[in-house]
C-alpha cells in the first residue's frame, strides 16, 4: 500500500542555517507533491507544489526538490528564522483517481535564535 | 476574507452523545473535505464532497456521516460518539477535486469524548 514517510523526530537548527526536511514515499508514483506548514492549534497552510517533471521549485527562501527515481522530496528553508518553527507536512496526490492529497505525518522544525 | 470557518473550536462529549461539526467556506470552492488528525497518525480523510450534491467516503468513515448542505457548507455528524473519536477535526476546501489542487484548511475542532 502507499506509504509516505517523514522524520518523526524534530529537527533542531540554529537561526541562519538551512533546514532540510525529507519526504519519502513507496508503492506510488505521484504526479504532484505538495508541502504545507502547520502551526500549533491551526490548520495546515499550503506552501509549494512540485510536479513530477520538475526537479526543483523555489519560492523566496523555500526550495523543494522532487526525485521520482529515489521517490523522495526534499524541502529546504534557507537563512532560517525562529518564525519558521512549525510542523511541515508533505502530501501526495491521491490514488485510485480520487486526486485528494494524502498527507505524511509531518516533521517538526525548531529554529533556535 | 474568512476562508474556511469551523465551529465549534472545542467540544467535550460523553460516550454515546451526538454532535455536528459545522464548516463553511467563502471562496466559491466546489470540493470540501473532512480530515481527522491524531498524534503519530497524521491527517486522515474521513469524507469528502467533490461537488454540491455528492459525498464519498474517505479512509476512515466509520462512525461519521456528512451533509453537503449547499456549495458553502459541509457538516460532519457523530451519531454516537466513542472515545476513539477523540481527535482534532479539520475541514478543508479546494476549487476542484483535480490533480495537484491545493487545499485550504480551517482552524480545526478539538473534540474530546469521555
Amino acid at each position: 500500500s502507499q506509504k509516505i514517510e517523514q522524520n518523526s523526530e524534530a529537527l533542531n537548527i540554529q537561526e541562519g542555517k538551512t533546514a532540510t526536511l525529507t519526504c519519502n514515499y513507496t508503492n506510488y508514483s505521484p504526479a504532484y507533491l505538495q508541502w504545507y506548514r502547520q502551526d500549533p492549534g491551526r490548520g495546515p497552510v499550503f506552501l509549494l507544489l512540485i510536479r513530477e517533471n520538475e526537479k526543483e521549485k523555489r519560492k523566496e527562501r523555500l526550495k523543494v526538490t522532487f526525485d521520482t527515481t529515489l521517490k523522495q522530496s526534499l524541502f529546504h528553508i534557507t537563512a532560517s528564522q525562529p518564525a519558521d518553527s512549525a510542523t511541515y507536512l508533505c502530501a501526495l496526490d491521491g490514488t485510485g483517481g480520487s486526486y485528494i492529497p494524502t498527507f505524511g505525518r509531518g516533521t517538526s522544525l525548531i529554529v533556535h535564535p | 476574507n474568512a476562508g474556511v470557518t469551523q465551529t465549534p473550536k472545542f467540544q467535550v462529549l460523553k460516550t454515546g452523545q451526538s454532535m455536528t461539526l459545522q464548516c463553511a467556506q467563502d471562496m466559491n470552492h466546489n470540493s470540501m473535505y473532512w480530515y481527522r488528525q491524531d498524534p503519530g497518525m497524521g491527517l486522515r480523510l474521513i469524507y469528502y464532497s467533490a461537488s454540491e450534491g455528492t459525498t464519498d467516503k474517505g479512509e476512515v468513515p466509520n462512525g461519521y456521516n456528512v451533509s453537503r448542505l449547499n456549495k458553502r457548507e459541509f457538516s460532519l455528524r457523530l451519531e454516537s460518539a466513542a472515545p476513539s473519536q477523540t481527535s482534532v477535526y479539520f475541514c478543508a476546501s479546494s476549487a476542484e477535486r483535480s490533480r495537484g489542487e491545493k487545499l485550504f484548511f480551517g482552524s480545526g475542532t478539538q473534540l474530546s469524548v469521555l
